[in-house]
């Protein structure tokens, strides 16, 4: 049962154009979100996250959006560089009221970014 | 070292072999995750240590999975009689004090393959 889902395996963009990715959440006690990036042979590093007392989380060029109701949350990348090519992965915590960082993660979504 | 480290970086294994992956995580950090990434999959929760506490083991796929944490410091991930099912990326991360919304940094992971 995936209960965080990235329906995009993949993305292609243009450089300088907007990188939307997207997420969907099936459990409603997921109350804190977080993106990790992931450059191959190297580990996902954190990128953004949100709290679902927010819609928003702006950190310069990456944003992400929380639609509670709809249990979707996005990350815009602007402008997109060549640089931002990597995996996403999309991840939810709180379910089941754990008290440390268990993450449950989505499959992942490889953005390119073409100069 | 600064960032979490993990070996060996690869590990290719014949099927009913025993395995130990290793991980040493950010000093000072008292919070240990292991995670493993399937091909196709997202990254799925293994076991999660803090300090002197019981760990986490609700996320290990089966008993031939064990997990050991000495002294606080490096975590040993042992899969006994592997199977081809088993072959992944096994990603350790560590963060500060093991709290709900703390970033987690990972290594880079062992990449297993059972033959």
């Amino acid at each position: 049962d995936q209960q965080v889902k990235q329906n995009s395996p993949s993305l292609s963009v243009q450089e300088g154009r907007i990188s939307i990715l997207n997420c969907d959440y099936t459990n409603s006690m997921f109350d804190y979100f977080l993106w990790y990036k992931k450059y191959p042979a190297e580990g996902p590093t954190f990128l953004i996250s949100i709290s679902s007392i927010k819609d928003k989380n702006e950190d310069g060029r990456f944003t992400v959006f929380l639609n509670k109701s709809a249990k979707h949350l996005s990350l815009h990348i602007v402008p997109s560089q060549p640089g931002d090519s990597a995996v996403y992965f999309c991840s939810s915590l709180g379910a089941g009221g754990t008290s440390y960082g268990k993450l449950t993660f989505g499959q992942g979504t490889i953005l390119t970014v073409h100069p | 070292g600064a960032g979490v480290s993990q070996s060996p970086s690869n590990k290719v294994t014949e099927k009913g072999k025993d395995v130990e992956l290793r991980c040493d995580p950010i000093s000072g950090h008292t919070a240990l995750y292991w995670y493993r990434q399937s091909l196709g999959q997202g990254l799925e929760f293994l076991i999660y240590f803090q300090g002197n506490s019981a760990p986490d083991k609700s996320g290990l796929p089966s008993d031939r999975f064990s997990a050991e944490r000495t002294g606080g410091s490096v975590s040993t991930l042992t899969i006994q009689r592997t199977q081809q099912e088993d072959s992944a990326v096994y990603l350790c991360a560590s963060s500060l004090q093991g709290g709900a919304n703390e970033k987690l940094f990972f290594g880079s992971g062992t990449q297993l393959s059972v033959l």
